[in-house]
């Protein structure tokens, strides 16, 4: 079966750094996406990967490995606003997407 | 603002009512999805539509009835609910079916549904 795991809660400190693992096993691979949700709120796009190695987007950045089926993002500089839940999804070989429950971000002051 | 709105945002009904959720997005798209996000569950596509055809149907119980007039407007009937079907329904949009594999979707934020 296809499967996305990644942890289900973390905290961190306000400035600090924290990194939100996903791995993943699918039929075939297409690309990677991460999104954020807020609690009542839309998931908005943070990142895609499709290829090896780190994209940087200012304060965030999103790593892939496809031959280790794992990813991670990347948050620098915490703020309280980055509190929120990160989801992690891949397209697969028929190009749906399978989604990862969600990481809910604790940050604390 | 994303683009996609979702009307109402709250929704509580007994289990013999039927009610209509909404979906309508600003994006020019020409694929919409709706999805069940059940706490701590990953997202459920239960059901996509590209130019007003579906494409899509994930084994959903008939209970749920999608309705996609025009490739702007997409709504989820709803009669004779069951207590688990309590959770948040989310719709997105994307260009077309084909770029949500390697484009974002677009999500509006979503319905809450309670059945009493």
């Amino acid at each position: 079966g296809q499967n996305i795991d990644q942890p289900t809660e973390m905290t961190a400190t306000e400035g600090a750094i924290v990194q939100i693992n996903c791995t993943y096993q699918t039929s075939g691979f297409n690309g990677l996406f991460w999104y954020q949700q807020h609690a009542g709120e839309a998931p908005t796009f943070l990142s895609y990967n499709v290829l090896d190695g780190l994209e940087e987007k200012g304060r965030f950045s999103s790593f892939l490995s496809r031959s280790k089926g794992y990813s991670y993002l990347l948050l620098k500089e915490l703020q309280m606003k980055d509190s929120a839940s990160y989801l992690c999804a891949v397209s697969d070989s028929n190009y749906q997407l399978i989604w990862g429950a969600g990481t809910k971000l604790i940050i604390k002051p | 603002e994303t683009g996609v709105t979702q009307t109402p945002r709250h929704l509580v009904m007994g289990m013999t009512n039927k009610k209509s959720l909404k979906c309508e997005q600003h994006l020019g798209h020409n694929a919409m999805y709706w999805y069940k996000q059940s706490a701590k569950k990953p997202l459920e596509l239960m059901f996509v539509y590209s130019l007003e055809e579906r494409v899509e149907n994930n084994s959903v119980p008939s209970r749920f009835s999608p309705e996609c007039p025009n490739s702007s407007h997409l709504f989820l009937h709803l009669h004779t609910l069951q207590p688990e079907d309590s959770a948040l329904y989310l719709c997105a949009s994307s260009q077309d079916v084909e770029a949500a594999s390697n484009q974002p979707q677009h999500f509006g934020d979503g319905t809450r549904l309670s059945i009493l």
